[in-house]
C-alpha cells in the first residue's frame, strides 16, 4: 500500500564507490522528484523526470544522475561518491496537473565513510 | 528560484494554547504553496495546497491563509496538542511544476504537556 517507496532505507559506503538508490511510486503520477536534505535539514530540488523529460537542477554535480526505466520509477545514481554525498535523500511524486501536490517517500540515509 | 522564508525557526508552545508561524515568499510568479507537516524519521506529509490570494484551507485544528499580493501565508492550530510537535515546512512551485519545490528551512513545533 506504500505510495513512493524508496529503498535502501540507510547505505553506507566507502568513499569513491558508485551507488544507487532506488524510487518507486504506484499513485499512476507522471512526475517525480529527487531531493537532498542538506546537513541543516534544508530540503532542495535535485531532479524532477515528467515523462521522457529531465529537468536538472545545476547545482547537482554531474556525478549525480537520475535514471527513469519507466514512469513509476525514478532511480538515482551517484558515482565517485564524497564525504559531502552524505545526506538523506527524499524521492516525490505528483501529477502531472496544477498544483502539483506532492508525495514523498521515507527517505534514504547515505553515509559515505 | 523563489526564496522562501518561514518564521520563527523553532516554537515553543504550551499544550492547549492555539499559535501560528509565517511563509514568506516573493510576490512575483507565484503559482503555488505548499504546506507540509515533518515528523523526525518520517517523510513529509502534505497539509495544504493554496492557490489563490486570499485562499484558506482547514483541516480539523489546523487552518492556514494565504495573501499572495504581500507574498506570505499563516499557518494557525488552535488547542495546541503533544502530537501536533513536528517541523512544518512552506514551499513554493519554482515555475513550472515539473521544476519542483523550493522549500523554506522550516518552523520546528515543540508542544508541551
Amino acid at each position: 500500500d506504500t505510495a513512493v517507496s524508496q529503498t535502501p532505507k540507510y547505505l553506507v559506503t566507502q568513499m569513491g564507490n558508485d551507488k544507487s538508490i532506488k524510487c518507486e511510486q504506484n499513485l499512476g503520477h507522471d512526475t517525480m522528484y529527487w531531493y537532498k536534505q542538506d546537513s541543516k535539514k534544508f530540503l532542495k530540488i535535485m531532479f524532477s523526470y515528467n515523462n521522457k523529460e529531465l529537468i536538472i537542477n545545476e547545482t547537482v554535480p554531474n556525478r549525480f544522475s537520475p535514471k527513469s526505466p519507466d514512469k513509476a520509477h525514478l532511480n538515482l545514481h551517484i558515482n565517485s561518491l564524497e564525504l559531502g554525498d552524505s545526506a538523506v535523500y527524499f524521492c516525490a511524486s505528483s501529477p502531472r496537473d496544477y498544483p502539483y501536490e506532492q508525495y514523498f517517500g521515507p527517505g534514504t540515509r547515505l553515509t559515505v565513510t | 528560484i523563489l526564496n522562501v522564508e518561514q518564521s520563527p525557526q523553532s516554537l515553543h508552545v504550551q499544550e492547549g494554547d492555539s499559535t501560528n508561524f509565517t511563509c514568506s515568499f516573493p510576490s512575483s510568479n507565484f503559482y503555488a504553496l505548499h504546506w507540509y507537516r515533518w515528523e523526525t524519521a518520517k517523510s513529509p506529509e502534505a497539509l495544504f495546497v493554496m492557490t489563490l490570494n486570499g485562499d484558506e484551507k482547514k483541516k480539523g485544528r489546523i487552518s492556514a491563509t494565504l495573501n499572495t499580493k504581500e507574498g506570505y501565508s499563516y499557518l494557525y492550530i488552535k488547542g495546541s496538542q503533544p502530537e501536533d510537535s513536528a517541523t512544518y515546512l512552506c514551499a513554493t512551485l519554482s515555475g513550472g511544476g515539473a521544476d519542483g519545490l523550493t522549500f523554506g528551512k522550516g518552523t520546528h513545533l515543540i508542544i508541551q504537556p
